[in-house]
């Protein structure tokens, strides 16, 4: 079946950084757009990126765009997220998820991000 | 980007229908036909529920249906069961080539 786990969360200092893995099987990884979505405690969800399937084409939020990284690499079925200058308001639980025509789904159980001193 | 626009709660008895809407702008929900839904429940991960405006994932109980007028996108669920207590969420892509989601609306079923 299609899954995906991500890893990589964790706890560190605002301004630091933090690289988020997501492994994907049960289906073509190649094929498909890939996406990161959060959600900070308690709050609603939050797009954050997406990268094309080859890797070619790639958009971010405002709110992270020029701080945060995404990318793939389809040999290893992986998607990643490289997060720098991070801020206390991008604490949240973040999620990897395949993109269905202009939907997300599945979506992987989200790996928490915390940022504090 | 703003978020879309959701009522917080929604609340309905067993058995009734309730409606759940999104509004956003022209630069998104009214000019697209990508519109999406999703239902979260506590604790865990989002589930995609209707996408491209009217659409149901397989597996998705045919009690879901998704309609679009305008720049406002509605959810209606039919035959509310206590299993659909939950958050729901819509998301649309932009004209900027990126996703906005709405604010979130929580489900009550009384």
């Amino acid at each position: 079946q299609v899954q995906l786990v991500e890893s990589g969360g964790g706890l560190v200092k605002p301004g630091g950084s933090l690289r988020l893995s997501c492994a994907a099987s049960g289906f073509t990884f190649s094929d498909y757009y890939m996406s990161w979505i959060r959600q900070a405690p308690g709050k609603g969800l939050e797009w954050v990126s997406y990268i094309s399937s080859s890797g070619s084409t790639i958009y971010y939020a405002d709110s992270v765009k020029g701080r945060f990284t995404i990318s793939r690499d389809n040999a290893k079925n992986s998607l990643y997220l490289q997060m720098n200058s991070l801020r206390a308001e991008d604490t949240a639980v973040y999620y990897c998820a395949r993109f269905v025509a202009a939907g997300v789904d599945p979506w992987g159980q989200g790996t928490l991000v915390t940022v504090s001193s | 980007q703003s978020a879309l626009t959701q009522p917080a709660s929604v609340s309905g008895s067993p058995g009734q229908s309730i409606t759940i809407s999104c509004t956003g702008t022209s630069s998104d929900v009214g000019g697209y036909n990508y519109v999406s839904w999703y239902q979260q429940h506590p604790g865990k991960a989002p589930k995609l529920m209707i996408y491209d405006v009217s659409n149901r994932p397989s597996g998705v109980s045919n009690r879901f249906s998704g309609s679009k007028s305008g720049n406002t996108a509605s959810l209606t669920i039919s035959g509310l069961q206590a299993e659909d207590e939950a958050d729901y969420y819509c998301s649309s892509y932009t004209s900027s080539s990126t996703l906005v989601f709405g604010t979130g609306t929580k489900v009550t079923v009384l």
